[in-house]
């Protein structure tokens, strides 16, 4: 099993609707969940960290996370076009061999947002 | 705030020939890390140095990868000699330093092996 799984998509939704992205993970003790977003041809960029089981929002973004279940997934509302980008899911998991939190990444959800 | 400073951003070498990358990191961030995002694929970490030591590098292949952080600032990534599959995007990020800091992602520096 992968340290991070997601959905290599396209996901398609349309401009307005809600977009759902989901990930899962391999590691019981991983304790920091974030998602980046990255347009094509530029580098990831951080939109949401999350901590705790629970939701968290920011704006039109809700990050969802259940440790139990070993799965996290954002939500976009209102979706816009600008939104169109691919969405990786990105968890610290401990490496065995070297003790070090590492931030494993998926291989991300590419979504496109059609006006 | 100035961000994570890459170069070169693009590079076409021929195989079996060598490359460096630079980085320079955001003012004050103790935690450095590369990553090589093929295309398609999330990024992979290949280091991870924590002031100016390395603190993970069992994913680097080591045979024709090195990575140094002098200083505990700048660091440098090589290739020598290059393979085609090495053509990937080389992102440098940093973070103030733990688990659970934010990383913060350079520009990349895109190699194309040929």
């Amino acid at each position: 099993q992968k340290e991070v799984e997601q959905n290599s998509g396209p996901l398609s939704v349309p401009e307005g609707a809600i977009a759902s992205l989901n990930c899962t993970y391999s590691d019981r003790g991983s304790q920091s969940f974030f998602w980046y977003r990255q347009y094509s041809g530029k580098s990831p960029e951080l939109i949401m960290s999350i901590y705790s089981n629970g939701d968290k929002e920011d704006g039109r973004f809700t990050a969802q996370l259940n440790k139990a279940s070993q799965y996290v997934s954002l939500l976009i509302r209102d979706s816009q076009p600008s939104d169109s980008a691919t969405y990786l899911c990105a968890v610290n998991i401990a490496r065995p061999k070297t003790g070090a939190n590492n931030l494993f990444f998926g291989t991300g959800t590419r979504l496109t947002v059609i006006p | 705030e100035a961000g994570v400073a890459q170069s070169p951003r693009y590079k076409i070498i021929e195989k079996r020939q060598s490359v460096a990358f630079w980085c320079n990191p955001i003012s004050g961030h103790a935690t450095l890390y590369w990553y090589q995002q093929i295309l398609g694929q999330g990024p992979k970490l290949l280091i991870q140095f924590q002031n100016n030591g390395v603190v993970d590098d069992s994913q680097l292949p080591k045979d024709r990868f090195s990575a140094e952080r002098l200083k505990g600032v700048d660091s440098t990534l090589k290739i020598q000699p290059a393979k085609l599959e090495d053509s990937a995007v080389y992102l440098c990020a940093s973070s103030l330093g733990g688990a659970g800091n934010t990383i913060y992602f350079g520009e990349g520096s895109w190699l194309t092996v040929v």
